[in-house]
């Protein structure tokens, strides 16, 4: 089936610097989605790419979508606190509408 | 708009009995809703997915008569785990996807059921 892989798996950041993290996948993608879950909390939906070459931002996270539709990035600059948690991307199938989830980014941020 | 709630938050149980968690969503209708296993420190698994009126569809490998599901509205699907065992410990999480309106391909993801069988 479907299967995205997330690198690194883990991410010490300092507080104030850029990290990236990484999906990459051996098929073309319709489409990826980014997710954040807090420890102890939930996955929320960041937001989804469709487009080759596609690039989004929401304030300090930049995404972008591989101009193959193969691999995704997810860039947070002048990492804070708040940014601890999981970061997930995820693959939604046309059919079925079901959501296949990479591994995940465990961040964790030294003030 | 678009919350997702489920109940309970955390139960604790005996190996053996039957435990039943509740996935809602508050202000809209959901024809399908997902159910996912979360272990520690592991991503989500999909587990089967739910759709009002008629059988759930299960993923590989995941037991459709340990894990009942039940999807009697367009607000409520219910996660049957029968005769739990302590390796079914986990953080159950569903997830549903708007009837209509923006953002049909969005899942919306509840809070989550962490269980613990003893």
């Amino acid at each position: 089936g479907q299967q995205v892989m997330q690198i690194p798996q883990y991410q010490h950041v300092q507080e104030g610097e850029d990290f990236t993290t990484y999906c990459n996948s051996s098929t073309t993608l319709s489409n990826i989605q980014w997710y954040k879950q807090r420890p102890g909390g939930h996955p929320v939906f960041l937001i989804q790419l469709v487009k080759s070459g596609e690039v989004k931002k929401q304030k300090r996270l930049t995404f972008q979508f591989g101009e193959a539709k193969k691999n995704s990035s997810l860039h947070i600059t002048a990492t804070q606190t708040t940014d601890v948690g999981t970061y997930f991307c995820a693959t939604l199938k046309a059919a079925g509408n079901k959501l296949t989830f990479g591994g995940g980014t465990r961040v964790l941020v030294k003030p | 708009g678009a919350v997702v709630s489920q109940h309970p938050s955390w139960v604790i149980c005996k190996s053996g009995t039957s435990v039943k968690i509740e996935c809602r969503s508050l202000d809209f209708q959901a024809t399908t809703m997902f159910w996912y296993r979360q272990f520690p420190k592991q991503s989500l698994m999909l587990m089967a997915t739910s759709n009002e009126g008629s059988k759930a569809t299960y993923e590989q490998g995941v037991e459709k008569d340990k894990f009942l599901i039940n999807h009697a509205s367009l607000t409520l699907s219910t996660l049957t785990v029968t005769s739990a065992h302590p390796e079914d410990s986990s953080f159950y999480i569903c997830s549903a996807r708007r009837l209509a309106g923006p953002s049909t391909d969005t899942q919306y993801f509840g809070p989550g059921t962490r269980l613990t069988v003893l």
